[in-house]
């Protein structure tokens, strides 16, 4: 079955850096996945693709201190220079034939 | 610039139907497959069910609670999106967005939602 996990919350310091975990569960290792955010009170919003690879691609606007990489069944977020506005829920969302799957979501607090 | 506006929403007793639409414009509706992705109040994203291109063959698929009971489509002549609920459940209660899958399997664009309540 596909399931993404992710770690309910993380917290880190303004300006600093942190990375964000998304597990593909087993048999799955080999996918791409999509990191999405969505700050309080609004919609969300698609930030990059990452494939297996570590290779990624930013949507449209994306500044580039949001980065990302990979692992094994292991897909990181990376955020640099941590600013207030990046206080947000991040999930990540994988894909098969007939199936899109989205993992619980990781609340960021920035402090 | 892409949009998506959806609407619909209200509130609806359960064992009701809704229809949900979503007007689509700043990219070329007819080759992209769309879904819906759904959010509870205070919970996570969940992915409700895609239509692909007509070229694509345009079928659709949906996911496990809401299977049998919405059907998503699509009109392209006038480039919107729908999503017909029916046999609502207290749990359909939600915010439903119509979203943009440009390579045909991840989000690549949202709406900014629109509510769907189910109560008595």
């Amino acid at each position: 079955q596909l399931v993404l996990t992710q770690s309910p919350s993380a917290s880190a310091s303004l300006g600093a850096s942190v990375n964000l975990t998304c597990t593909l569960s087993s048999g799955h290792s080999n996918y791409a996945i999509a990191w999405h955010q969505q700050q309080p009170e609004k919609g969300p919003r698609f930030l990059m693709k990452v494939n297996s690879d570590g290779s990624h691609s930013r949507g449209d606007g994306i500044p580039d201190r949001f980065s990302a990489s990979s692992s094994g069944a292991e897909r990181y977020l990376t955020i640099s220079s941590l600013q207030s506005e990046d206080e947000a829920h991040y999930y990540c969302q994988t894909w098969g034939p007939g199936i899109r799957v989205f993992g619980g979501g990781t609340k960021l607090t920035v402090l | 610039e892409v949009q998506l506006v959806e609407s619909g929403g209200t509130l609806v007793k359960p064992g009701g139907s809704l229809r949900l639409s979503c007007a689509a414009s700043g990219f070329t509706f007819n080759s992209a497959w769309m879904s819906w992705v759904r959010q509870a109040p205070g919970k996570g994203l969940e992915w409700v069910g895609r239509i692909k291109s007509k070229n694509d063959d345009g079928t659709t698929d949906y996911a496990a609670p809401v299977k049998g009971r919405f059907t998503v489509s699509r009109d392209d002549s006038t480039n919107t999106l729908y999503l017909q609920m029916n046999s609502l459940k207290t749990e359909d209660t939600a915010v439903y967005y119509c979203t943009v899958e440009e390579h045909g399997d991840y989000v690549t664009y949202w709406g900014q939602g629109t509510m769907v309540a189910v109560s008595s």
